[in-house]
Formats: structure tokens, C-alpha cells, sequence
């Protein structure tokens, strides 16, 4: 157990619907990042929050959008879906500079 | 560009036959190689770290090193429990680059 958690474990959803991704990061982290994994692709860095202002931008769609509150959870807000955005979706956290600890991910499926 | 390339993309063992997978990197400025480990459905799990050339780090059967251009994770007498995508990845400015993996599975 890394110690970070993200909810929904699964989610379905239909095309053209908006979701919401959470995650609570390890105790003392205060970087939050999010990855997507699409099958047979590898991990795709989407964004970087740390103590609520964002720090990195990735491969993040226009339709994506995340933000970091001040108790450091974070949400990933996946809006105007398409069959191509199912995949598991990452949140890791870490103290900025070096290791990343892996939440256990949440599977969106669009249908 | 920056890149991270792993090989093999996929590797066979029997168990107790040992073996090498491959990371080579193209970052400038190499602050750190991480190795994780990810099992199917799951997020990755943290193995090692490394920050400079000549540097090696063990952890039961696996064992990482590093140059100045690339590196390795050593796999000694790997049990079935060993089967496992390995991901390597490297920080450039403050995103990480992880390559696609070489997926082991070791055979009883």
C-alpha cells in the first residue's frame, strides 16, 4: 500500500459525459501528479500539482482539467468523453524533486 | 527529444534463469533513474532509485545499475512472483518520462 488513495475504483460512463477522478495523496506529499494508461500504451504525464498551483503540464487534452485543493486532494475532471479516453488513470504523489509513490488507479470505460 | 526506451519489450524466463533488462535515456542532466514495478491492472509499485553513474542498489532477487547513457536491472534466479511489467522513467524539468516497459514473466 503506497498510501495514496484514488476513488472510484471503476467507472462507466457514456460518450459525451463529464467525470470526476479523486485523489488523496500520501501524508506529507505536497506534489500530486496524474498519468493516463491506455491499453498496450505506456504512462502518459498529464499534469503536475504541488501545494495547490500547478507545476507541470503534459500530453492534457483541452477537455481535461485538474486542480489541487488546500487539504492537497486532487481532482481530474474528464469532460465532452470519447470512446478513446478509456484507461486507467494514475495519481501519484511525491515531494516534488524525486520519487513518486502510484495510487491504485481508477478505470474509466466509455461506452 | 527526450526519451526513455526499454528492452526487451517482453522477456521469458524459466525460474532460477537470471537476466538483464535494459533502460537507455536521452535526458540531458540526468537528475535521477527511477525503476518501478507494475503488476496487470495495478499502479506501479517504487523499486529504486538511482542518481549517478557507477551507482547500484539490490532488493532480493533484483539489482539496478547505472551509466552514463543507460541501465539495467539485474534479475538473479527469478521466482514465478517475479512476473511483472518493469517501467523505468526519468525527471526532465518537472514532468517524468516513463518508457513502455519490458514485460517479464518467468515460467515455473
Amino acid at each position: 500500500d503506497s498510501g495514496v488513495t484514488q476513488t472510484p475504483k471503476h467507472l462507466i460512463t457514456a460518450t459525451g459525459q463529464r467525470v470526476t477522478l479523486r485523489c488523496s495523496p500520501r501524508s506529507g506529499d505536497l506534489s500530486v501528479y496524474w498519468y493516463q494508461q491506455s491499453l498496450d500504451q505506456g504512462l502518459q504525464f498529464l499534469i503536475q500539482y504541488y501545494n495547490g498551483e500547478e507545476r507541470a503540464k503534459g500530453n492534457i487534452l483541452e477537455r481535461f482539467s485538474a486542480q489541487q485543493f488546500p487539504d492537497l486532494h486532487s481532482e481530474l475532471n474528464l469532460s465532452s468523453l470519447e470512446l478513446g479516453d478509456s484507461a486507467l488513470y494514475f495519481c501519484a504523489s511525491g515531494d516534488g524533486l524525486n520519487t513518486q509513490y502510484f495510487g491504485p488507479g481508477t478505470r474509466l470505460t466509455v461506452l | 527529444e527526450d526519451q526513455v526506451t526499454q528492452s526487451p519489450e517482453a522477456l521469458r524466463l524459466q525460474e532460477g534463469e537470471s537476466s538483464s533488462l535494459n533502460c537507455s535515456y536521452t535526458v540531458s542532466g540526468l537528475r535521477g533513474l527511477f525503476w518501478y514495478r507494475q503488476d496487470p491492472g495495478k499502479g506501479p509499485e517504487f523499486l529504486f532509485t538511482l542518481y549517478s553513474a557507477g551507482e547500484e542498489k539490490e532488493k532480493e532477487r533484483l539489482k539496478a545499475t547505472l551509466t552514463k547513457k543507460e541501465s539495467f536491472l539485474h534479475i538473479t534466479a527469478p521466482k514465478p512472483e517475479d512476473s511483472a511489467t518493469y517501467l523505468c522513467a526519468v525527471p526532465s524539468g518537472n514532468q517524468f518520462y516513463f518508457g513502455t516497459g519490458t514485460s517479464l514473466t518467468v515460467i515455473p
